[in-house]
């Protein structure tokens, strides 16, 4: 079974301070996603990676980078962390190879910046 | 207009209804359509996907793609209880490395 999994369950942070999110995967897996989910918004990508030191922008990349340097592990940076970044955040993966149809996600990351 | 559509609910059904859930898109490139669902609490799940257009059965689940009406559904027959979730539509183009595109998900109560 594949197995991704966020460093956090639960984060509260302050406004102004730099967050880590950091996800795993244990599939070796070369794409690699970050979504936020916002009640009546659903899910908005933030940034993926389809490759070790490769990053691009998704939809909402405002306020967030990203750092992969294995291909395991691809890190979510709130630069400096707001109240509008409160949300859910979902790590998820995929294999291109084969034309990839499933994304399999973490379990998320709910962070509450205050 | 976004590029996936899907009314958010929530929807509230007695044990044992069908139920039908609904996405609209308007990017033609979409090639692979998928139903994920999220129980509260966990992340989206890969519950069934088509390729291109027609229907696919899998147990009590059967999605629909309706290309020419840029339109996909989900039935569920005999509803149960533990069918209620947050039921997400997906789609990405053929091609590798490109994303999905997720509809905002409809809630769904299946009421014992």
């Amino acid at each position: 079974d594949v197995k991704v999994t966020q460093s956090s369950r639960y984060l509260v942070k302050r406004t102004g301070e730099k967050v880590f999110l950091e996800c795993v995967q244990d599939m070796d897996h070369e794409n690699m996603f970050w979504y936020r989910q916002d009640p009546g918004l659903g899910l908005r990508l933030i940034y993926f990676s389809y490759d070790v030191k490769m990053k691009e922008k998704g939809d909402i990349p405002e306020g967030y980078s990203v750092s992969r340097e294995k291909k395991e592990r691809f890190s979510l940076i709130l630069e400096s962390a707001s109240t509008n970044q409160t949300s859910m955040y979902l790590c998820a993966t995929a294999n291109p190879r084969g034309g990839w149809t499933e994304a399999f996600f973490g379990q998320g990351t709910r962070l509450t910046v205050v | 207009q976004k590029e996936v559509e899907q009314d958010p609910g929530p929807l509230s059904v007695p044990e044992g209804a069908i139920v039908s859930l609904n996405c609209t898109y308007s990017n033609s490139a979409f090639q692979y359509f998928m139903w994920y669902r999220q129980y509260s609490r966990k992340g989206p799940e890969l519950l069934m996907y088509t390729y291109s257009s027609g229907n696919k059965e899998d147990g009590r689940f059967t999605a629909q793609v309706d290309k020419s009406s840029k339109y996909i559904s989900l039935f569920i027959r005999d509803s149960q209880p533990s069918d209620s979730a947050t039921y997400l539509c997906a789609m990405r183009v053929d091609s590798g490395n490109t994303p999905l595109v997720f509809g905002k998900g409809t809630r769904l109560s299946v009421i014992a």
